[in-house]
């Protein structure tokens, strides 16, 4: 089956230090990926839809000046944590849908193991 | 705002088939109900999907009622593997991004008793 490939899976790191977070589709072309966050013993939130090759839509209440998004290929999308915080501390997960899934909600999201960041 | 509900956990003996019950009273004829599972410190995996018909794979049943107001999912004999949080799911359309979304409530926290 599809597999989303998440690295690192785990960031320790200190204040004010910017972290980048990788997701890739490693056996199908992604043209939407999104990236969601989720605090313990809390569900997951979407954070930001990216589509290859434009800008992503963050969701209401996410900086996007904090959280940059670049999903520049088919296979590969990246989020930068700029100047991260302890409150920035959390579970983040990605996800990726095929290519002409945009608009059809009878396909399955695959989603990568997730990369627990931890800021000192 | 939350379409669907679900209780906050279930628990279920080993080898025992398991229930998972689920309303979405205001599903739309177009609507797919989706179940997706988060094992601890994982991202979440999908289970299963369907519109009308019950539907069935390696991993689960998905029963649908007649109305679709609500579902079951049924998985045949718990294993210890299978303790996680059952998310069930109706996708919605994010007009801005332009494309569907999953959006997660708080789903169904199963335990399974060795």
């Amino acid at each position: 089956g599809a597999v989303v490939s998440q690295h690192p899976s785990r960031v320790i790191c200190k204040s004010g230090t910017s972290v980048k977070i990788e997701c890739r589709s490693l056996d199908f072309q992604a043209t939407t990926m999104f990236w969601y966050r989720q605090f313990p013993k809390q569900s997951l939130m979407l954070m930001a839809t990216s589509n290859e090759g434009s800008k992503a839509t963050y969701e209401q209440g996410v900086e996007k000046d904090k959280f940059l998004i670049n999903h520049a290929s088919l296979t590969l999308s990246t989020l930068t944590v700029t100047s991260a915080h302890p409150e920035d501390s959390s579970f983040y997960i990605c996800s990726a849908r095929g290519h002409g899934q945009a608009w059809d909600s009878n396909q399955p999201q695959h989603f990568g193991d997730g990369t627990r960041l931890s800021i000192l | 705002d939350a379409k669907t509900t679900q209780p906050n956990s279930m628990e279920s003996n080993e080898e025992e088939p398991v229930h998972l019950p689920c309303n979405h009273s205001t599903i739309s004829g177009t609507d797919y109900i989706h179940w997706y599972r988060q094992l601890p410190s994982q991202g979440p995996e999908y289970v299963i999907h369907g519109l009308t018909s019950n539907v069935n794979n390696r991993m689960a049943s998905l029963a649908i009622a007649e109305d679709r107001k609500s579902s079951t999912l049924i998985l045949h004999r718990a294993t210890l593997r299978d303790a996680a949080v059952y998310y069930c799911i109706l996708r919605d359309l994010n007009s801005g991004a332009g494309s569907y979304q999953l959006t997660f409530g708080k789903g169904t926290k199963l335990s399974v008793i060795p």
